[in-house]
């Protein structure tokens, strides 16, 4: 099983619409969990952190965790083109190692 | 304030030749994170630095590779006798404490020909 699992896509969604992008992660102990996104060819950008259960919003981006199912999501409010992306799921583990999921390609359509 | 600075951004070497990759990170910042990313492939961990201290290189292969952060000046990543499996992309991170945000330079696009 793989620490973090993320639905690598392609998710397509319209122009104005609302994105959203899925992460689960196997240690339960796990504390601090990061999205990023990565333009192809660029190197992975922060987007947001989350560290306590709950909602989290930053813009058009709200970040969503619960610890008891071990799921973190990312909704992308108003999608963009220039949101057309990789999204990159990070978790620190119990012993402070990130790792990382394969990343959920998203393409908005205009 | 200046970001992660890596370089080159490009290299390319000859099978068994050495490549080494340096990293500044972010002012403030003493934790380095070197990552691999092969093409359509998510981000490999390698090796979790302090200064002077390596913590984790876990993900590091035993051979070949090894990685330093001296007290003074860039981490280093270094690949001894390359082979063409090692081609792809190394990231560095930096982040200001332990279990923090990381933070990505532009990344060394490794070829080996």
């Amino acid at each position: 099983q793989k620490e973090v699992e993320q639905n690598s896509g392609p998710l397509s969604v319209p122009e104005g619409a609302i994105a959203s992008l899925n992460c689960t992660y196997s240690d339960r102990g796990s504390q601090s969990f990061f999205w990023y996104r990565q333009y192809s060819g660029k190197s992975p950008e922060l987007i947001m952190f989350i560290y306590s259960n709950g909602d989290k919003e930053d813009g058009r981006f709200t970040a969503q965790l619960n610890k008891a199912s071990q799921y973190v999501s990312l909704l992308i409010r108003d999608s963009q083109p220039s949101d057309s992306a990789t999204y990159l799921c990070a978790v620190m583990g119990t012993g402070n190692q990130f790792y990382f999921g394969t990343g959920t390609s998203l393409t908005v359509i205009p | 304030n200046a970001g992660v600075m890596q370089n080159p951004r490009h290299l390319v070497r000859r099978r068994g030749q050495e490549a080494r990759l340096r990293c500044s990170p972010m002012k403030g910042h003493s934790h380095v994170y070197w990552y691999r990313q092969l093409p359509e492939e998510g981000l490999k961990f390698m090796v979790y630095l302090q200064k002077e201290n390596i913590i984790d290189e876990s993900g590091m292969p035993k051979e070949r590779f090894s990685a330093e952060f001296p007290k003074e000046g860039p981490s280093i990543l270094r690949i001894q006798q390359v082979v063409r499996g090692d081609s792809a992309a190394y990231f560095c991170a930096s982040s200001p404490g332990q279990g923090g945000e990381q933070y990505f330079g532009p990344g060394t696009r490794l070829t080996v020909t």
